[in-house]
């Protein structure tokens, strides 16, 4: 099984900041590797896939970075409505996997 | 629109069974893979199942193999989860996702989430 760790957990950011979400896999994992959304009580919403292709509808504040192991989501001008947890995702191989979430606070 | 619906969740005592549905709108059914994701209160998402478009090939975390059963009936463009044997560990918000696939400029497909469901939630309790 394929292990994604993201760092931070968790962090405090305040309105126009510029915020960085990594994700390593533990093995390669090309760029099979997806990033969600997902506010208090609603499902997730997928922002980015295959690493850096933006999805549909998606603020272009949003952007996806890596390939192989490191992975990286990036929030440029961060807005009040960004307040959320983020997880990355990877489909490489089965069984697929999240990483455990990092919750983004706004100041 | 693209619209995904779960039902059947509620409250079961361990050890026993409930099924849930995915009722999809919006696009082909038949023609996408789609995937089952839970999450317990409190954590992170966990993947539990997956199917192709056929319905002929399944896929499970081992935390459930053996004891959820995932399927599709492509003619009411609904999905199932079948779960037996129910945990306390089961507890969860449950999510059916549809699993799209986008192509690679080598020629390799990948596969992602791109819709989910609002979720129904299953408890595990005596």
């Amino acid at each position: 099984e394929i292990v994604l760790t993201q760092s931070p957990d968790f962090q405090s950011v305040t309105p126009k900041e510029k915020v960085t979400i990594t994700c390593r896999a533990s093995q390669s994992i090309g760029s099979s590797l997806h990033w969600y959304q997902q506010k208090p009580d609603q499902s997730p919403k997928l922002l980015i896939k295959y690493a850096s292709q933006s999805f549909s509808g998606v603020p272009s504040r949003f952007s996806g970075s890596g390939s192989g192991t490191d992975f990286t989501l990036t929030i440029n001008s961060l807005e009040a409505e960004d307040a959320a947890t983020y997880y990355c995702h990877q489909s490489s191989s089965l069984p697929y996997t999240f990483g455990q979430g990092t919750k983004l606070e706004i100041k | 629109e693209v619209q995904l619906v779960e039902s059947g969740g509620g409250l079961v005592q361990p050890g026993g069974s409930l099924r849930l549905s995915c009722a999809a709108s919006g696009f082909t059914f038949s023609s996408y893979a789609m995937s089952w994701v839970r999450q317990a209160p409190g954590k992170g998402l966990e993947w539990v199942s997956a199917i192709s478009g056929s319905g002929g090939s399944t896929y499970y975390a081992d935390s459930v193999k053996g004891r959820f059963t995932i399927s599709r009936d492509n003619s009411k463009n609904t999905l199932y989860l079948q779960m037996n044997s129910l945990r306390a560990e089961d507890t969860a918000v449950y999510y059916c996702a549809n699993l799209a696939e986008g192509l690679t400029s080598a020629g390799y497909y990948y596969y992602y989430m791109d819709v989910w469901g609002k979720g129904t939630t299953v408890t595990v309790s005596s």
